[in-house]
């Protein structure tokens, strides 16, 4: 079974600082690993996501990612962080064997920009 | 281009009844999926449709069923219900040409007493 985790349920960090989420994942096979951020009282709303190419994937707002195979991480990044950014962020794998949408998430990471 | 539209929003139900949901989809996708979000289990794949077909299922008991009409639209039921079922079930629509890009509706929040 293909799994994601967030080590981390928060993430504090102060504008104009560069901000990094983590997360790992275990999967058979090749990856196809996605971002989604909340914000509160809303549905998810798509950052970004690795299927193959470039390990650093760029997304919307100015978010990142670096996908490590060796280490199995695709950690979201963003060089300076905005209070606006504040909100939960998953990570999530694709179930390739169901050939559709099925998407595991990790369990969320909620991140914390303060001025 | 409306996005995904969600109804009821909220909604109280007592232990015992039926609830269905309903989700619209962004004009011209067919795949609808849905997800329940509890604190406790967090984000959890119920089902797709696409085309009218179930195409993937999650490990939920019978109760949870689904469908999806020729227009893309598609509801879900939950049957007799209990407690653990009060959650926010998310809709999510998909073009299908970028598979795992989900277009997320706002949700039904669901309170069972």
């Amino acid at each position: 079974a293909q799994s994601v985790a967030q080590p981390e349920d928060q993430v504090n960090v102060a504008e104009g600082n560069p901000l990094t989420v983590k997360c790992t994942y275990s999967v058979s096979g090749n990856p196809y690993l996605f971002w989604y951020v909340q914000y509160p009282n809303r549905g998810l709303q798509f950052l970004l996501k690795y299927i193959t190419g470039d390990n650093l994937v760029k997304g919307s707002y100015g978010f990142e990612a670096e996908f490590n195979k060796s280490q199995t991480s695709f950690h979201l990044k963003k060089p300076s962080a905005l209070v606006s950014d504040s909100a939960l962020y998953f990570c999530a794998v694709r179930d390739i064997t169901g050939g559709g949408n099925k998407l595991t998430f990790g369990t969320g990471t909620q991140l914390k920009v303060e001025l | 281009k409306a996005g995904v539209t969600q109804t009821p929003r909220y909604l109280i139900k007592t232990r015992g009844q039926q609830v269905t949901l309903s989700c619209s989809p962004i004009s011209g996708h067919r795949s609808v999926s849905w997800y329940q979000q509890t604190p406790g289990q967090g984000l959890q794949f119920l089902f797709e449709y696409f085309s009218e077909t179930q195409r993937n299922k999650g490990n939920f008991p019978g109760r949870f069923s689904g469908r999806q009409f020729s227009n893309s639209r598609s509801e879900m039921n939950v049957s007799t219900l209990e407690l653990g079922d009060s959650a926010l079930y998310l809709c999510a629509s998909s073009s299908g040409t970028a598979p795992g890009e989900l277009f997320f509706g706002e949700g039904s929040r669901l309170t069972v007493l």
